[in-house]
């Protein structure tokens, strides 16, 4: 099974200053990524899938980068919305497919 | 519009048994596999069970092989998710999600409380 691990656990951001979040596979993923933001109350949204795709509908300020082992979502200028909890996961080597522990982002 | 409706949660006993259903419109039901995906109170995302577009090929996570049972009826654009043996540890929120390379449909969610 791949791990997936995230970091940091929370992360404190400014409105309009720049998150850069961290995800790490147990072993290559290769680009079979996926990020998800999910919201109090509410089920997950697709952010980004093969790493660096944008999913349909979602800002430009949001971006997804990496391969292999190592990958990163950049969210450039955090609004008000975007305080949320994000969840990468990895689906090149299933089953199962994994996910990481998330990732908090809160306002500083 | 696109959408995935799940029902049949509440709260069961430990050991008892429940069905969850998710209903799907708005896109050709019968071309995607579909997962099942639990989130515990206060956790994460967990997988728990897949199936292909036609049925023939089902994987679970190794926390509900053999008491969970996944299947689904193309004509009527639904899937299931037979959950026996019930667990305290099974208490969660189920999503169902549309598969493939984008996960990019997901039901709102129901939620399962085991407890005597």
């Amino acid at each position: 099974e791949i791990v997936m691990t995230q970091s940091p656990a929370t992360l404190s951001v400014s409105p309009g200053e720049r998150a850069t979040l961290s995800c790490r596979a147990s072993q290559s993923v290769s680009s079979n990524l996926a990020w998800y933001q999910q919201k109090p109350g509410q089920a997950p949204r697709l952010l980004v899938y093969g790493a660096s795709t944008r999913a349909t509908g979602i800002p430009a300020r949001f971006s997804g980068s990496g391969s292999g082992t190592e990958f990163t979502l950049t969210i450039s200028s955090l609004q008000s919305e975007d305080f949320a909890l994000y969840y990468c996961q990895q689906y090149n080597n299933w089953p199962p497919w994994t996910f990481g522990q998330g990732t908090k982002v809160e306002i500083k | 519009q696109v959408q995935l409706v799940e029902s049949g949660g509440g709260v069961v006993q430990p050991g008892r048994s429940l069905r969850l259903s998710c209903a799907a419109s708005g896109f050709i039901f019968s071309n995607y596999g579909i997962h099942w995906v639990r989130q515990a109170p206060g956790k994460g995302l967990e997988w728990v069970a897949f199936i292909s577009y036609d049925g023939s090929n089902k994987y679970y996570a190794d926390s509900v092989m053999g008491r969970f049972i996944i299947s689904r009826d193309n004509s009527k654009n639904t899937l299931y998710l037979q959950m026996n043996t019930l667990r305290t540890e099974d208490t969660a929120i189920y999503y169902c999600a549309k598969g493939g390379q984008e996960w990019n449909v997901w039901g709102q969610g129901t939620m399962v409380t085991v407890s005597s």
